[in-house]
């Protein structure tokens, strides 16, 4: 199975503050890697998909970069709604894995 | 809009049989594939296995002895079976569109059934 390892495990940061959270593949997944957003109670959110591409009706302030191995979720300006906990995802293949979380918290 | 809503039994005791059903209303049940993720209290998620519309299957080797996933595409619904469920099986379970060519994400979740084991 493919490991997926996210850091930090949790942040504390500001609003208007912004917030880098790095996932790492035990092998290469291509551009296979998704983020999801999830709040306490709720079901995860699709944020960014295929390491890049912005979720319809996801602000622009949410973005994903990398390729490989090494990937990174910045959220540029932190607002009072993004304080939740993150999650990647591989689909290279299956089982589909996902990161221990990451979760963001107000300072 | 494409909504996911589940049910089943929420209190289990050891080695009873997990069971729990996902309807889907407001979009195509073919060509997606349909998963079962689960999520232990305070913890991460963990990928169960998926379905489509023929029933073809994939499932987690850890719980492959235990899982089945079944169809009906009649009423646009699947469903989760885990058998001989323990302590360690509770957790919150969702089920999930699976989509993307080239590459998949779950886009689409179900509201989440919280699975209680206890004695």
């Amino acid at each position: 199975d493919i490991q997926m390892t996210q850091s930090p495990s949790s942040l504390s940061a500001s609003v208007g503050d912004r917030a880098t959270i790095t996932c790492r593949a035990s092998q290469t997944i291509s551009s296979y890697l998704n983020w999801y957003q999830q709040k306490p109670g709720k079901a995860p959110k699709l944020l960014i998909f295929t390491a890049s591409r912005l979720e319809s009706g996801v602000p622009s302030r949410f973005s994903g970069s990398g390729s490989g191995t090494d990937f990174t979720l910045t959220i540029s300006s932190l607002q009072p709604e993004d304080f939740a906990t993150y999650y990647c995802q591989q689909s290279y293949t299956t089982p589909r894995t996902f990161g221990q979380g990451t979760k963001v918290e107000i300072k | 809009q494409v909504q996911l809503q589940q049910w089943g039994a929420g209190l289990l005791k050891p080695s009873e049989t997990l069971s729990l059903t996902c309807a889907v209303y407001g979009g195509s049940f073919s060509g997606y594939y349909w998963s079962w993720i689960r999520q232990p209290p305070g913890k991460g998620l963990e990928w169960i296995g998926d379905i489509n519309q023929s029933g073809s299957t994939n499932y987690n080797s850890s719980l492959k002895s235990r899982v089945t996933i079944s169809v009906d595409m009649s009423k646009n619904q699947f469903s989760l079976k885990l058998t001989s469920v323990t302590a360690a099986d509770a957790a919150e379970y969702y089920c999930a569109r699976e989509t993307g060519v080239g590459g998949s994400m779950f886009d689409y979740w179900g509201q989440g059934t919280l699975v209680t084991v206890s004695s």
